[in-house]
């Protein structure tokens, strides 16, 4: 089993949709969840941390589901601005952090 | 005021060459990385050094070499390039080696012939 699996998408929404990305784990050992974003040919930026409560950022909500090892991102009110690569990532307490493959978001007019 | 800054930006060279990447954090953070980014997009964490130390070391040939001069400098040296290594290179910085969010620099293209 892969360390941690997102679905590739692409995801194709209309502007002002409400889309969601999960992003499981099976490293039970992980501490930290991040989601990032990367444009095209671009570097990865930091989205937002995912805390355990959960927590949101505007139009961004985070999720972290410890049972079922997943955490999530929902983009609400999509803007074309949002399309992009979405990636989840994770930290063990040793120090290695690793990425999810990323999910595609295409936002249309 | 770039706060992670990498050089060269592009990198064309032939198979069997040696060549080094250079990598600049600003930012204060106490630990560096190196991620290889692949044609399907795959982010794969090569180094990771805290303090100028290494702590993480993935299955890297040892063609690669990191240096870490000091705190705001990690360095990539390859040896012996391979078609293969082909991909985007990512240096990136965090406050601490566990738990922080990462820094990525603009990364550098390397194309080898």
């Amino acid at each position: 089993r892969k360390e941690v699996e997102q679905d590739p998408g692409p995801f194709n929404v209309p502007e002002g949709a409400t889309v969601a990305f999960n992003c499981t784990y099976s490293n039970s050992a992980s501490q930290s969840f991040f989601w990032y974003r990367q444009d095209c040919r671009k570097e990865p930026k930091l989205l937002m941390s995912v805390y355990s409560s959960g927590n949101e950022d505007g139009r961004f909500t985070a999720q972290l589901n410890r049972a079922s090892q997943y955490i999530s991102l929902l983009i609400r009110d999509s803007k074309l601005s949002d399309s992009a690569t979405y990636l989840c990532a994770f930290d063990t307490n040793a120090g290695k952090s690793t990425f999810g493959d990323g999910t595609t978001l295409t936002v249309k007019p | 005021d770039t706060a992670v800054s990498q050089t060269p930006k592009y990198l064309v060279t032939q198979m069997g060459n040696d060549k080094s990447i250079k990598c600049e954090q600003n930012l204060g953070h106490d630990t560096m990385y190196w991620y290889k980014q692949d044609s399907k997009k795959f982010l794969k964490i090569m180094f990771s050094y805290n303090n100028k130390e290494l702590i993480i070391n993935e299955t890297v040939p040892n063609r690669f070499s990191p240096k870490s001069p000091d705190k705001a400098h990690l360095n990539l040296h390859i040896n012996s390039l391979e078609l293969g290594d082909s991909a985007v290179y990512f240096c990136a910085s965090s406050q601490g080696a566990r738990g922080y969010e990462q820094y990525f620099g603009p990364g550098t293209r390397l194309t080898v012939t």
